[in-house]
């Protein structure tokens, strides 16, 4: 079985400062770990994955993560906000099937 | 390539009817999933395809519901005697077999009155 804890339903920065999403997961197998980003009315946009190679992980639009085994996190960070980084965003993990485990969600507010 | 396609974008129902959806995946792709999403919460998974096999359904898909992939290519998700408690963004979403990027559609949202 496997599970997402997304730590902060909310989070709330300035533009041009830091950003830090936080993810903890549980998996009974070695995991692959995903965050994704939802804009309203849009589909879900890959951000970034880690599949037991590098454990930072860079993706787009400047975001990374860290998969650190004995903390079981994975958290997304940006050293910059952009006010069009204003969204909703998920961990995700995947275990030994197919499925993928959706965290409950971030919703990212940047104000100008 | 344009990516996985749903239609429609928007369904509203009256309780009671039964509704279909369908989805279009990345063409070389032979794995399809649907997942749906509910106000403020995170997508669950519903089912899963690897081309035209269907193997894995979630508990959260009671008997109104079922899912087709006739030729391994598109897919349709129909549900029967629409409930309120069926209003969701339902998603699909592809993969190849080694590839563990899945791309998402933008979904369908059920609206049912």
């Amino acid at each position: 079985a496997q599970s997402v804890t997304q730590l902060d339903s909310h989070v709330s920065v300035s533009e041009g400062t830091p950003v830090l999403l936080r993810c903890n997961y549980s998996s009974s197998y070695s995991p692959s770990l995903f965050w994704y980003v939802q804009h309203p009315n849009k589909g879900l946009q890959l951000l970034l994955k880690y599949t037991s190679a590098a454990t930072l992980v860079k993706g787009i639009n400047g975001f990374e993560a860290e998969f650190k085994k004995s903390e079981t996190s994975f958290h997304l960070t940006k050293p910059s906000a952009h006010m069009s980084d204003a969204a909703e965003y998920f961990c995700v993990v995947k275990g030994a099937g197919n499925m993928l485990t959706f965290g409950g969600g971030t919703r990212l507010m940047v104000k100008p | 390539d344009t990516g996985v396609s749903q239609n429609p974008r928007h369904k509203i129902t009256k309780r009671g009817q039964n509704v279909t959806f369908r989805c279009d995946p990345i063409s070389e792709h032979n794995r399809l999933y649907w997942y749906r999403q509910t106000l403020g919460q995170g997508p669950e998974f519903l089912t899963y395809f690897q081309n035209e096999a269907q193997l894995e359904k979630s508990r959260l898909l009671s008997d109104r519901f079922s899912a087709e992939r006739p030729k391994g290519s598109f897919s349709t998700l129909e549900i029967q005697r629409t409930e309120q408690g069926d209003s969701a963004m339902y998603l699909c979403a592809s993969s190849l077999w080694t590839d563990y990027g899945y791309t998402f559609g933008s979904g369908t949202r059920l609206t049912v009155v």
